[in-house]
């Protein structure tokens, strides 16, 4: 296991057109979390699953953005009639939660989505 | 919406100098956490400190935790100019789910 693995690496697509990206988590971690991240930003929070659960959403994840983790295992975000405002650096990350303690996140090295 | 804010928002050193970075917070947390990140690649996670705990090293990185002041900082000793990346402060609020909240980041560049 190499860490969190993430496709494609790069995405351009035509704005209206859906993109799909997947992730690969640590095979051992049940958490696995999207983030997105702009120029110049941190990583902003979008959506986290434990196993195949989805916990929680931000308010940025609007109704275009779906997201899930059907087996627990690798995880699909899908952005349905993209716009050029979703341009940014989709990041995913896998962790660890043992009990009520939380370990630090492996981060994918993310997928660059350009909307033209 | 960003959850801490990182000072300053660029540091330029010269190698062997040490490097201070500041984070601020705004709510109760659980942890907090430094990540690194080289230009346009994913983050890479340095250190944990636990709300209950005050300093912590590793390797050249101290890291400390003031709760009261709803602050970190990150210490790098003896810079070298493979540290030259965006650094980014990460808080686990308390009574949330388990997403971490970034801050902005500060940008270090370590001049060989």
């Amino acid at each position: 296991d190499t860490g969190v693995s993430q496709d494609p690496r790069h995405k351009i697509t035509k704005r209206g057109q859906n993109v799909t990206f997947r992730c690969d988590p640590i095979s051992e971690h049940n958490r696995l979390y999207w983030y997105r991240q702009t120029l110049g930003q941190g990583p902003e929070f979008l959506t986290y699953f434990q196993n195949e659960a989805q916990l929680e959403k931000s308010r940025l994840l609007s109704d275009r953005f779906s997201a899930e983790r059907p087996k627990g295992s690798f995880s699909t975000l899908e952005i349905q009639r993209t716009e050029q405002g979703d341009s940014a650096m989709y990041l995913c990350a896998s962790s660890l939660a043992v009990g009520r303690g939380s370990y630090g996140y492996t981060f994918g090295s993310g997928t660059r989505l350009t909307v033209v | 919406s960003q959850q801490g804010e990182e000072d300053p928002q660029a540091l330029s050193i010269q190698e062997g100098e040490n490097a201070t970075m500041n984070c601020s917070y705004k709510t109760s947390i659980n942890n907090l956490q430094w990540y690194r990140q080289n230009s346009g690649r994913g983050l890479v996670h340095l250190i944990l400190i636990r709300s209950n705990e005050r300093e912590k090293h590793s390797g050249r990185l101290r890291v400390t935790l003031d709760t009261s002041k709803k602050s970190s900082s990150l210490l790098i000793t003896a810079s070298r100019a493979a540290d030259t990346a965006s650094y980014f402060c990460a808080t686990a609020i308390s009574g949330t789910g388990n997403q971490f909240y970034f801050g902005t980041g500060t940008s270090l560049t370590v001049i060989p």
